[in-house]
């Protein structure tokens, strides 16, 4: 079973507005992170972070971590068109070096 | 650096060929792994080496698929004989060190007849 889920499984937001995206995971972790992908393209790595920290930001993005929830969420603000792609979070498993994958969050940016 | 190298970017073939995929890594990444993207089952690992020893070959669906890593330059993926159900988007990723982020090749997209 998928360590990650993402919720919703698909967003549709107008060009500007701010754009929230959750995924929860099972078991614990070392780190949780975040990808892109453009249609038709392979996996871009956005942003990592570690199970002892809470919140990290990266220009117009911002995660948070919840480790006794087991959740985390990637917050996108002033959302543009070229944001349009689905976004994955994936967690270590096990503490092992491969990552878990959730089945990811489809975002459209309409103009 | 070009990134991580897959080849073909896409394969069409029938059922019941020998398919051959082939990656090639970021020079000094240490860790690669093969994942399959399908929209049913979305992205699954299939099979990940460190210093080109195979780790973890859980994810492999069946005796069908078979991987290599003969250097640290370069990996194939080989499923004999191909399904039509093997068809999907085949990904390699490497990365340097324990835990960092993977850097993902263009994919190879396999369509089998």
């Amino acid at each position: 079973s998928q360590q990650g889920e993402e919720d919703p499984q698909a967003l549709s937001i107008q060009e500007g507005e701010n754009a929230t995206m959750n995924c929860s995971y099972k078991t614990s972790i070392n780190n949780l992170q975040w990808y892109r992908q453009n249609s038709g393209r392979g996996l871009v790595h956005l942003i990592l972070i570690r199970s002892n920290e809470r919140e990290k930001h990266s220009g117009r993005l911002r995660v948070t971590l919840d480790t006794s929830k087991k959740s985390s969420s990637l917050l996108i603000t002033a959302s543009r068109a070229a944001d349009t792609a689905s976004y994955f979070c994936a967690t270590d498993f096990q503490g092992a070096q491969k990552l878990v994958f959730g089945q990811g969050t489809r975002l459209t940016i309409n103009p | 650096d070009a990134g991580v190298i897959q080849s073909p970017r896409h394969e069409v073939t029938e059922m019941g060929q020998e398919v051959t995929l082939r990656c090639k890594p970021i020079s000094g990444h240490n860790s690669l792994f093969w994942y399959r993207q399908t929209m049913m089952r979305g992205l699954e690992l299939l099979i990940y080496f460190n210093n080109n020893v195979p780790i973890d070959d859980s994810g492999m669906p069946e005796d069908r698929f078979s991987a290599k890593m003969p250097n640290a330059s370069f990996s194939t993926l080989k499923i004999q004989p191909s399904e039509p159900r093997d068809s999907a988007v085949y990904f390699c990723a490497s990365f340097f060190g324990d835990f960092s982020e993977q850097f993902f090749g263009p994919g190879t997209r396999l369509t089998v007849l």
